[in-house]
C-alpha cells in the first residue's frame, strides 16, 4: 500500500534562517508531487506541484523553492524565512496520468511558526 | 485571483439540519475532489467526481458535478456534531487531469446543538 510521510511535524524557526521540509512517497512510482499552504482556517494554496523527477512548476511568486531530487522524495526550502512564511504545510501525491486520476493523498502537515 | 471559489466561507447550522457547500471554478475541471479537515490535521477524501452531471453519495454526504463541469455543490443530510470541520474541493485544472491540482477557499462548518 501507498504511504507519505512527511516531517517534522512542527517547526519553529526565527526569521533569516533557512527552511527545508521534506515529504517522501512509498508504494508508488512516478506520482505527481505537491506542496500545498494553508493559512488558518483558511483552503489549501498551491505552491509547487512536479510530475516527475527535477520537473518543478512553481504557483506562487515567494522565497520559497522546491526540489524533487528522487523520484519520490520532495524537498521544500527556504534560504531566509520570512514571517509571512509561517502556517500549515501539506505535502501531496496523486497517480500520474496515463494511469487514471486518482485523489490526491496528503502527509499529515508540518506547522511552520517563524518568529 | 483564486481558480477555485467556495460558498459560504463559514457555516453554522443547528444539528439536523440540511447543509449545501458550493464549489465554482472558472476553468472546467478535470476532476473535482472534495475533502474534509480537521483543524490542523491532514485532509480526509470524501468523493471525487468525474463527469459532467455525475453525482455521488456517501453516508449523508452527496457530491453534485454539473453538466459543464465549471460547479459542485456537497450536500449533507441530517447534520451531525462528526461533520464539523473545514471542507475543502479541490480541481484539476489541466487537460493532463489532476497534475495542476488547485483547491478552493474552504468552508468552515460549525454544528450547534
Amino acid at each position: 500500500s501507498q504511504t507519505i510521510h512527511q516531517w517534522p511535524a512542527t517547526l519553529v524557526q526565527p526569521v533569516g534562517s533557512p527552511l527545508s521540509l521534506e515529504c517522501t512517497v512509498e508504494g508508488t512510482s512516478n506520482p505527481n508531487l505537491y506542496w500545498y499552504r494553508q493559512a488558518a482556517g483558511r483552503g489549501l494554496q498551491l505552491l509547487f506541484y512536479s510530475v516527475g523527477i527535477g520537473q518543478i512548476s512553481s504557483e506562487v511568486p515567494q522565497n520559497l523553492s522546491a526540489s524533487r531530487p528522487q523520484d519520490r522524495q520532495f524537498i521544500l526550502s527556504s534560504k531566509k524565512l520570512l514571517l509571512s512564511d509561517s502556517g500549515f504545510y501539506l505535502c501531496a501525491w496523486s497517480s500520474h496520468r496515463g494511469r487514471g486520476n486518482t485523489e490526491a493523498f496528503f502527509g499529515q502537515g508540518t506547522r511552520l511558526t517563524v518568529v | 485571483s483564486q481558480e477555485l471559489e467556495q460558498s459560504p466561507q463559514s457555516l453554522i447550522v443547528q444539528e439536523g439540519k440540511n447543509l449545501t457547500i458550493n464549489c465554482t471554478s472558472s476553468k472546467t475541471l478535470y476532476g473535482l475532489y472534495w475533502y474534509k479537515q480537521k483543524y490542523g490535521e491532514g485532509l480526509i477524501f470524501l468523493m471525487m467526481l468525474q463527469k459532467g452531471g455525475e453525482e455521488k453519495s456517501h453516508e449523508k454526504i452527496t457530491a453534485k458535478l454539473d453538466e459543464k463541469k465549471q460547479q459542485s455543490s456537497l450536500h449533507i443530510t441530517a447534520s451531525q456534531p462528526s461533520h464539523a470541520g473545514i471542507y475543502l474541493c479541490g480541481g484539476g485544472l489541466t487537460n493532463f487531469g489532476n497534475e495542476k491540482l488547485t483547491f478552493g477557499t474552504g468552508t468552515r462548518l460549525t454544528i450547534i446543538p
